[in-house]
This record gives C-alpha cells, structure tokens and sequence, in this order.
C-alpha cells in the first residue's frame, strides 16, 4: 500500500502570511504530485501540480518538490480567509492516492 | 467544455431501494473513476474505468455496480444499501490513466453526489 502522509492540522494562520503544508510519499517510483483543495461539502478542485524536482509557482501558490527527500509541499503567500480549507496531497502510482489533508485555516 | 457533471446532487434511499448515480463529461478523457468521500476524510477509490473497460474495483461490495455505457458517461448503480454508505461520491476522470502519466494527467472531478440511506 502506497502511503501520503500529511499533517492533519488543523493549521492556522494570518491573514497576510505565508501558510505551509507538508506531503511526504513512500513510493520512490511515484511520477507526478498534486495539491487539490477542498472546501467543506464541496468536491476537491485543482490548485497546481508538478513533477520535476525544483519549485513552480503560480501566483500566490508554489509547489516545491524533492523527490530525494520524497517530499512535496505547498506554499501560499498572502494568506486569505477564503483560502481557508482542506488541502490534499496526491501522488500518482497505478492510480491517483490521496493523503489525508490539512486543514487550514486563515484568520482575518 | 471542461466539466465533469454529476446527477443527482442529492440522494436520500431506503435501505431496499434501487438507484443509480450518473456522472458525464465531454473533455475527451479515456479514464473515469468512482470515489466515495465519508466527512473529515480523503478520497477513497472505489472503480477506474480506462478506455471503458473497468480496469480497477478496490474490493468495492457488490452492492455498489458500475456502469461505463461509453466514454462520456459513468455509472454507479446503487441496491441495498447500508446506512455506513452515506457519503459524497465523487466522479472523477482524467486524460489517461495514473500510470501512463504524461505530465498533466490531471483528475478533474464532479461536484459530487450526496447520498443518504436511511
């Protein structure tokens, strides 16, 4: 069994800051990492995804990779209130496998 | 078009009841899949269908039966369910499947399916 494993949090953090979630993986073979965020009731929605080793940043967001270390992690820069949900790491393998998300909240 | 549409949005059911969750898109996508979400909890996969043939069942009861009729529509047909079935169920479906990754194999899902069994 592939494992993600990820801080359940909760997390939280000013508004204006930087917030930081953390994904590590078990299997060295995995190819391609994704960040998905889910608000409460509703379905997860991509935020960014990456699969070489270094940084990739899409406007408030940056992904960094090491697949050395087999770790993965989500930046957000200028924390906002509505960015206050549950994150979730996953991992391709055979198939798509999800950690068990932070939540994050971001007070004003 | 890139949506992946689900039907019902809700679902109430008796515990004898027969109902079918539906689950469409039209961004060419060669992978579905089913997951069953319970609250405070990831995703958990219950059938991949790649190139419209069921290529993953996690060991899923056979209560719950999927069906790609082709590869714009998914599935889940629903028959004596548990009240511990109440969940969203997500559709998902994404350009190929996990293992043949190209660098944007992205799963893109539905806004799910919120079903109650009483």
């Amino acid at each position: 069994q592939k494992e993600v494993e990820q801080n359940s949090g909760p997390l939280s953090v000013p508004e204006g800051a930087i917030a930081s979630l953390n994904c590590t993986y078990s299997d060295r073979g995995s190819q391609s990492f994704f960040w998905y965020r889910q608000y409460s009731g509703k379905s997860p929605e991509l935020i960014m995804f990456i699969y070489s080793n270094g940084d990739k940043e899409d406007g408030r967001f940056t992904a960094q990779l090491n697949k050395a270390s087999q770790y993965v992690s989500l930046l957000i820069r200028d924390s906002q209130p509505s960015d206050s949900a549950t994150y979730l790491c996953a991992v391709t393998g055979n198939q798509f496998y999800f950690g068990t998300g932070t939540s994050l909240t971001v007070i004003p | 078009d890139t949506e992946v549409t689900q039907t019902p949005k809700h679902l109430v059911m008796g515990m004898t009841n027969k109902k079918s969750l539906k689950c469409e898109q039209h961004m060419g996508h060669r992978a579905m899949y089913w997951y069953k979400q319970k609250a405070k909890k990831p995703p958990e996969l219950m059938f991949v269908y790649s190139y419209e043939k069921l290529s993953i069942n996690e060991s899923v009861p056979s209560r719950f039966s999927p069906e790609c009729p082709n590869s714009s529509l998914l599935n889940l047909h629903l028959h004596a369910l548990q009240p511990e079935d109440s969940a969203l169920y997500l559709c998902a479906s994404s350009q190929g499947v996990a293992a043949q990754f190209s660098g944007a194999n992205v799963l893109t899902f539905g806004a799910g399916s919120r079903l109650t069994v009483l």
